[in-house]
């Protein structure tokens, strides 16, 4: 069962608003992904996080911030955001290790952000 | 630095027809994972075939097939007997294998090729 669990849907916040966006699975996969993708482009990673730490920040503005509670959850918290940071918003998960599928990433639905 | 090329920007097939998106791809590493993804209209991204570096034989899901050409960096995918529910955007994606350092994996993606299926 690949299944990576996003919520919410969707989110409308204003520029003043801090909100976050939440990110689980349970497939015992230990790195987590961040990813932005604008309309008709392929996503972009923001963040990776292995063993729960933080590894691969893509030089992402500190208004996005993210936090790995255990090896299951994965948030991303929004404050002060700008009308371009509208986009969907993709978590993913892989294995981490040698196994056939460990290199593989799993995407979730994606939550459909807009900056007001 | 890995680049990913796909140079069909759309395509469009009638249902049961064959059809086969390509993929090029830059990279002086001689280890690595490439991948299929596809991306309905609901967004999600979904895996549809992965393929690893070292092995000669091409990879198959079902209708889902792959044509790789190490030497000639060359990745592509056939999609056999094509379904109105393979309508997409599919994405063609490259992976380093940076083992030991596991933690560090990044995909790169090429710019997609959106298909349609007619009925």
């Amino acid at each position: 069962d690949t299944e990576v669990t996003q919520t919410p849907k969707h989110l409308v916040m204003g520029m003043t608003n801090k909100k976050s966006l939440k990110c689980e699975q349970h497939m015992g996969h230990r790195a987590m992904y961040w990813y932005k993708q604008k309309a008709k482009k392929p996503p972009e990673l923001m963040f990776v996080y292995s063993y729960e730490k933080l590894s691969i920040n893509e030089s992402v503005p500190s208004r996005f911030s993210p936090e790995c509670p255990n090896s299951s959850l994965l948030n991303l918290h929004l404050h002060a955001l700008q009308p371009e940071d509208s986009a969907l918003y993709l978590c993913a998960s892989s294995q981490l290790d040698l196994a056939p599928s460990g290199n593989t990433i799993y995407f979730g639905e994606g939550s459909w952000l807009t900056v007001v | 630095a890995q680049t990913v090329t796909q140079s069909q920007p759309e395509m469009s097939v009638q249902e049961a027809e064959t059809v086969t998106l390509s993929c090029t791809y830059d990279t002086s590493e001689n280890n690595y994972y490439l991948f299929w993804y596809k991306q309905p209209p609901s967004r999600q991204m979904i895996l549809v075939i992965r393929q690893e570096a070292y092995k000669q034989q091409n990879a198959t899901e079902n209708r889902f097939s792959v044509n790789f050409q190490k030497a000639a960096k060359s990745f592509s995918l056939k999609i056999s007997d094509s379904q109105l529910g393979d309508t997409a955007m599919y994405f063609c994606a490259f992976m380093n294998v940076p083992a030991p350092n596991f933690g560090n994996e990044k995909l790169t993606f090429g710019t997609g090729t959106r298909l349609t299926i007619i009925p």
